[in-house]
């Protein structure tokens, strides 16, 4: 079973900090990783993909990659009340087949 | 823009009915997904296909099956539906990812399954 680990949360921000969202996944195998943000009753959307190691940036989102400790992570700089959302991290093995974590609630507080 | 889309938003069944979910997408894309989220357990992977009337199994395909008759249309049947099969369903389409380590998954909207 390939296990993709988050923090349920609620991780709570004041506006305009930085949030911080982790996930960590088993199989040292895994390929790509995906963060996608889901809002309340909607489905899934894409923010942004990494597959090195190292950190990828997006406007006011950073992915980070760590594979020898297999943790890749969201940095939100700037958090906006819009960004109060669920953000799920997802790993894939063959380019095909995902894996999601559980995902972590953000709140970001005006 | 991508566009996927589910036959409905809301659907409530009985206990032993047989129900049917299509998704429809019109990318043009080789794989197509089916998903069910539940409360502190994400996404799990019912089944995928990677072309027409191929399928494979995802992590949790007991008691449902799919059918890919056509490129755009993939089909999730609950054939006797049970009250454990409450949950949002959720479909996904996207490009075949071999050698493409960029690709991602479009989600269509959803449907919250009710089983009495």
């Amino acid at each position: 079973q390939k296990e993709v680990e988050q923090n349920s949360g609620p991780l709570s921000v004041p506006e305009g900090a930085i949030a911080s969202l982790n996930c960590t996944y088993s199989d040292r195998g895994s390929q790509s990783f995906f963060w996608y943000r889901q809002y309340s009753g909607k489905s899934p959307e894409l923010i942004m993909f990494i597959y090195s190691n190292g950190d990828k940036e997006d406007g006011r989102f950073t992915a980070q990659l760590n594979k020898a400790s297999q943790y890749v992570s969201l940095l939100i700089r700037d958090s906006q009340p819009s960004d109060s959302a669920t953000y799920l991290c997802a790993v894939t093995y063959n380019f095909n087949k995902f894996y999601f974590g559980s995902g972590t609630k953000l709140n970001v507080k005006p | 823009d991508v566009k996927v889309t589910q036959s409905s938003r809301y659907l409530v069944k009985r206990t032993g009915e047989k129900v049917f979910l299509e998704c429809v997408q019109d990318m043009d894309h080789e794989n197509m997904f089916w998903y069910r989220q539940d409360p502190g357990l994400g996404l799990r992977l019912i089944y995928f296909s990677y072309d027409v009337k191929m399928k494979e199994k995802g992590d949790i395909p007991e008691g449902y099956s799919v059918s890919r008759e056509k490129k755009e249309r993939f089909s999730l049947i609950l054939e006797s539906a049970s009250t454990n099969q409450t949950s949002m369903y959720l479909c996904a389409s996207g490009d075949s990812g071999t050698l493409k380590p960029s690709y991602e998954q479009y989600f269509g909207p959803g449907t919250r399954l009710t089983v009495t």
